[in-house]
């Protein structure tokens, strides 16, 4: 079956950091991969996704590149702010409109 | 952008009880609905899909008779939890199907985190 793993948090850093949340995934045939973020007592988010390989998704600073080669979907930004501090979960799917989410990373930005 | 409330936000419970979460789209109409539950440290994992006026669809393991789903309007779905029990503390969130067709777009809820003593 589908699943995605992406790298255990908390991410602690301080603000104009790099950031990277790492994310790689397991399907069959040729799933759409997503972003979402959830701020605290808010839902989730979509940030960004991207549907096809080397299609660069990007939103707010942030931009993925789905890669086919390595089955991966990683999260960057070149500088955090401490208004980035949220819950960042990668998730795929290839069924529509029911994505396959991955357990979710905590990012905290320190002034 | 499209409000989705999810009510309660945390809710505590004895052994045995029986909780309802509802979950509103504010300012649309959601004629699918997803809900779906989160155990610490794991991923969201989707129980069921629920269309308004049909019955839910629930995924493999997921107890219909235990998490009753109704989605009796286009804007309202509640999920019950019946008898619960320690086992289902839980984070359950909704996620409401909203557009017109081509641009739908997954919505979803702020979550409720259900603790049963």
């Amino acid at each position: 079956g589908n699943s995605v793993t992406q790298m255990e948090g908390p991410v602690t850093l301080s603000e104009e950091a790099f950031l990277t949340i790492n994310c790689t995934y397991t399907a069959t045939g040729y799933p759409s991969l997503f972003w979402y973020v959830q701020y605290p007592g808010e839902g989730l988010q979509l940030l960004l996704k991207a549907t096809k390989a080397d299609d660069k998704g990007s939103n707010k600073g942030f931009e993925a590149t789905y890669r086919k080669e390595t089955t991966s979907f990683h999260l960057e930004k070149g500088s955090v702010q401490v208004s980035d501090s949220a819950v960042y979960f990668c998730a795929l799917s290839d069924r529509g409109y029911i994505p396959t989410f991955g357990r979710g990373t905590s990012l905290i930005v320190h002034p | 952008g499209a409000v989705v409330s999810q009510h309660p936000s945390r809710v505590i419970c004895k052994s045995g009880t029986s909780v309802k979460i509802e979950c509103r789209s504010l300012d649309f109409q959601a004629t699918t609905m997803f809900w779906y539950r989160q155990f610490p440290k794991q991923s969201l994992m989707l129980m069921a899909t629920s269309n308004e006026g049909s019955k839910a669809t629930y995924e493999q393991g997921v107890e219909k008779d235990k998490f009753l789903i109704n989605h009796a309007s286009l804007t309202l779905s509640t999920l019950t939890v019946t008898s619960a029990h320690p086992e289902d503390s839980s984070f359950y969130i909704c996620s409401p199907l909203g557009g017109d067709g081509a641009k739908n777009i997954q919505y979803f809820g702020a979550g409720t985190r259900l603790s049963v003593l």
